[in-house]
């Protein structure tokens, strides 16, 4: 199975907002509501900000939200911020495989 | 939450087979499902596979089937990685995280291994 399709890149200004799509196929994004998002800055260990769509786990900021529409999912960002400068990767389940995302990487001018 | 704890970094020649250990800092491992993931440098995040101990069952990306092998020793509590007929393509950080079957998402990670193939 092939990755899910990100934009290579998307860029913002602090206190706008930004949406990186991620589109995949009705065996995976289209046929479960298991898919996530995941933040890395450079260096360091990926970390979740989305789950099951459209939840966020405890002390991740609630300017970051989660929608899915068929077989594209979206990750928006409000009120962007430079700390959220880093790379984007979304991730589906797929029965008993797994999939990412290219990821995204969002440049805050 | 658990703290994953990776064996460190390993340069290995082409065609030669490599080992990735994950323990946890405190506790057991044995009633988490354990995933392994990597990172080519500049390159995005590529699961390979999981180890679900409850079923003692590991499923595997189909790019990786044949070449990859994830087992556990529950007496030492570690998950290992081994990743067999390594090319330059290999040159990767890997990562062993816990996954959660009903969210399916990645809690915990490791500190990530990185491992050289290079003649």
């Amino acid at each position: 199975q092939s990755a899910l399709t990100q934009p290579a890149s998307v860029s913002g200004s602090p206190g706008q907002s930004i949406t990186i799509s991620c589109t995949g196929t009705s065996s995976d994004v289209g046929s479960y509501n298991l898919v996530s998002w995941y933040q890395q800055h450079p260096g360091k260990v990926p970390k979740l900000l989305i789950y099951e769509v459209n939840k966020r786990p405890s002390g991740v900021s609630s300017h970051f939200s989660g929608s899915k529409s068929g077989n594209t999912a979206s990750l928006t960002i409000s009120g962007l911020q430079t700390e959220d400068e880093a790379d984007y990767y979304c991730c589906s389940y797929a029965g008993s495989n797994t999939l990412f995302g290219g990821g995204t990487k969002l440049t805050v001018l | 939450q658990v703290q994953l704890v990776q064996s460190g970094a390993e340069v290995k020649k082409p065609g030669s087979s490599v080992k990735v250990s994950c323990k946890p800092s405190g506790g057991t491992l044995s009633i988490y499902t354990i995933s392994w993931v990597r990172q080519a440098p500049g390159h995005g995040l590529e699961w390979m596979g999981r180890l679900i101990p409850t079923l003692e069952l590991a499923n595997y990306a189909q790019k990786f089937q044949g070449r990859v092998t994830i087992t556990a020793d529950r007496s030492t509590s570690t998950d290992f990685m081994e990743l067999s007929s390594l090319t330059s393509e290999d040159t990767a950080v890997y990562y062993c995280a816990t996954e959660s079957p009903a969210t399916a998402t990645f809690d915990n990670w490791g500190q990530g291994s990185l491992v050289t193939v290079s003649s």
